[in-house]
């Protein structure tokens, strides 16, 4: 089966790092790129950016560059989101979701992290 | 950025009517857009991508449709399971992908 496996729910305190995970599985995981998608509560989809799994290329959404990484270990087929100094506002449910390479829609989509930043 | 603008943000309908969703792009994307439906404390599923394309295992009542930079997510006859909120998104190659603001169909 095709998956994309999340780590779990996280509670953390403004300021602290944290790093999430995204491990694919049932595929080819160079051959897709791994997008990370924020939903703040009660909210839309936003697009946080994009990395190639097989170089390791990324693409970041400008409203999050800088604030956030996005790195990948193909050995174990995993993507990671990280944070360096959390904030209140990264308080959300964090998905990530494939992209086969001919950009035809995020046909897979993890099951969700929800990240709380609370002091 | 590519804005994508989506009407309604809320409906309410009952099973077995017909039901249209539109969402716009502010410039054009041609036909790189794609639905998604999502279920309250669910991943949100991808229903149609390339505009028009069915993804496989989606039910025959879902289509789409492209006008320029008007697109349209059709569900001819709503089933229960339809009650979900529906996002359009483009995927060009104008990067950051964006999403619609989101459509919420609800029971009537």
């Amino acid at each position: 089966e095709v998956q994309l496996v999340q780590s779990g729910a996280e509670v953390k305190k403004p300021g602290e790092s944290l790093r999430i995970s995204c491990k694919g599985s049932g595929y080819a995981f160079t051959t897709y790129w791994i997008n990370w998608v924020r939903q703040m509560p009660g909210k839309g989809l936003e697009w946080m950016g994009r990395i190639d799994p097989d170089d390791s290329y990324t693409d970041y959404n400008p409203s999050f560059q800088g604030h956030v990484t996005f790195s990948i270990d193909k050995s174990i087929s995993t993507a990671y989101l990280q944070w360096s100094s959390l904030r209140a506002s990264d308080t959300a449910m964090f998905y990530c979701a494939r992209l086969p390479k001919a950009g035809e829609g995020f046909d897979i989509w993890g099951q969700g992290t929800m990240v709380t930043v609370s002091s | 950025d590519i804005q994508m603008t989506q009407s309604p943000s809320s409906l309410s309908a009952s099973v077995g009517d017909r039901v249209t969703i539109t969402c716009r792009a502010s410039q054009y994307i041609s036909t790189f857009l794609n639905w998604y439906q999502q279920k309250p404390g669910r991943a949100p599923k991808l229903l149609i991508y390339a505009a028009s394309t069915l993804q496989s295992g989606v039910p025959g009542r879902f289509s789409a449709s492209v006008s320029g930079t008007d697109f349209t997510l059709t569900i001819s006859s709503l089933q229960p399971e339809d009650f979900a909120t529906y996002y359009c998104q483009q995927s060009s190659t104008t990067l950051p992908y964006t999403f619609g603001q989101g459509t919420k169909l609800e029971i009537k």
